[in-house]
């Protein structure tokens, strides 16, 4: 069964860091580009960003860039978004799911990490 | 950035009514559409990708269509778990976009 678990959310003031992990489980997580998606409360899905299988190809939402990193452990079978420069708009439940070139969509979500921006 | 506008943005039908949800994107994304299911406090659900390839285990009464710009999601007979928040979604290119979501209600 394919699993997807955040962690590492939380309050943080503006301008703070979090670190998200999501570890992935039953499947070859080596195999599979993956994404993070967030959503403020009561708002639409938000896409953030997505890494390259071999992590060596990223992608961002624009308000994101130089703020945000995704990067990956293929061995740990883990998937990270490091947050800086934290702003109130970045409240959100952060999602990570996992991204098939086959079938271009997001087909398997972890259950959510909550991160909340305020002083 | 591709914009996806659904409509509506909210609905409310009856159980084994037929309904239709369409997104409109501002320019051409091919069929890199798909749609997904979420219900409050839970993650989003994948119904459809390609824009009508119904993804493995989803009940054969969801149902997508369309190409280039305009795309709809079809639920031929309503069911009271139906009761959800329904998102587009484009792969095309990036910035990937979501519509803003259409909110069903069972009456």
């Amino acid at each position: 069964e394919v699993q997807l678990v955040e962690s590492g959310g939380g309050l943080v003031q503006p301008g703070g860091s979090l670190r998200l992990s999501c570890s992935a489980s039953g499947f070859i997580f080596s195999q599979y580009w993956m994404t993070w998606v967030r959503q403020a409360p009561g708002k639409a899905l938000e896409w953030v960003a997505n890494v390259k299988h071999d992590g060596r190809e990223t992608y961002y939402k624009e308000s994101v860039k130089g703020r945000f990193t995704i990067s990956r452990d293929n061995a740990r079978n883990s998937l990270f978004l490091q947050m800086n420069s934290l702003r109130a708009d970045d409240t959100a439940t952060y999602y990570c799911a996992r991204a098939p070139r086959s079938t271009n969509c997001f087909d398997q979500w972890g259950q959510g990490t909550q991160v909340s921006v305020s002083s | 950035d591709t914009q996806l506008t659904q409509s509506p943005s909210s609905l409310s039908a009856f159980v084994g009514d037929r309904v239709t949800i369409t997104c409109r994107a501002s320019q051409g994304i091919d069929s890199y559409l798909v749609w997904y299911q979420q219900k409050p406090g839970k993650a989003p659900n994948l119904l459809i990708h390609g824009a009508s390839t119904l993804q493995s285990g989803v009940p054969s009464r969801f149902s997508g269509s369309g190409s280039g710009t305009e795309f709809t999601l079809t639920i031929s007979s309503l069911q009271p778990e139906d009761s959800a928040t329904y998102y587009c979604h484009q792969l095309k290119s990036y910035p990937y976009t979501f519509g803003q979501g259409t909110k069903l209600e069972i009456k």
